[in-house]
């Protein structure tokens, strides 16, 4: 089955402990990113990459690091969490190119800083 | 970036069609306007997109105006499962960056 998967998708951590948030597609997808959804603010995008090794800023990408070693993955990295980066996160993917926007999401992960 | 605007909210009885707008004056020429929904807090889901042609499938129709300054997603026949966040987004030049706003919040009402 065609899918995308975060993991953890429920987590409480505490500030300044360092966490990886982890996304893995088996579509064989290109395009990979990651969002932040927040009350009253819609999906705003973190962090993107358009293939491996290659990576770029989004909308929102202060305190976080991703990284794309490989195609399936696309993990995000928190160095140093703090209270404002409580949120819940999508990663998604797509084939890229044209079809960029034909975006397949993950299930989410719900993330509490303390 | 080609930015999309929205309402915010929208009421719709069941069984009539639901028509969310949007508008994105400063798409350009070769930008492709998709669109999502998102139930509760699950991940959105790809409904339908478009370039310049109206669009149909078994979710809904995109209409785009000849200009392509805006355009409307229709369902023709709404249920109370199409109560959902919708997302109108326009990937800048095909690039990485998506933006996708705040989007319209439509309720499905008996």
């Amino acid at each position: 089955e065609a899918q995308v998967t975060q993991n953890p998708r429920y987590l409480i951590t505490v500030t300044g402990k360092k966490l990886t948030v982890t996304c893995s597609q088996n579509m064989n997808h290109e395009y990979m990113s990651w969002y932040r959804q927040d009350p009253g603010l819609g999906l705003r995008q973190i962090y993107y990459s358009m293939n491996v090794e290659v990576t770029d800023k989004g909308d929102v990408p202060e305190g976080y690091k991703v990284s794309r070693k490989e195609k399936r993955n696309f993990p995000l990295i928190l160095e140093s969490p703090s209270p404002n980066q409580t949120s819940l996160y999508f990663c998604a993917s797509s084939s890229g190119g044209r079809d960029t926007g034909e975006l397949f999401f993950g299930e989410g992960s719900r993330l509490t800083v303390l | 970036d080609a930015k999309t605007t929205q309402p915010p909210s929208m009421d719709c009885a069941e069984g009539r069609a639901a028509n969310l707008p949007c508008n994105h004056s400063t798409i350009s020429g070769n930008e492709y306007v998709y669109w999502y929904r998102q139930i509760h807090s699950q991940g959105p889901q790809y409904i339908i997109h478009g370039l310049k042609n109206n669009e149909t499938n078994e979710m809904a129709s995109l209409i785009i105006t000849e200009d392509r300054k805006s355009s409307t997603l229709i369902l023709p026949h709404a249920t109370l499962r199409d109560t959902a966040v919708y997302y109108c987004i326009v990937p800048y030049n095909q690039g990485g960056k998506l933006i996708f706003g705040q989007g319209t919040e439509l309720s499905v009402k008996p």
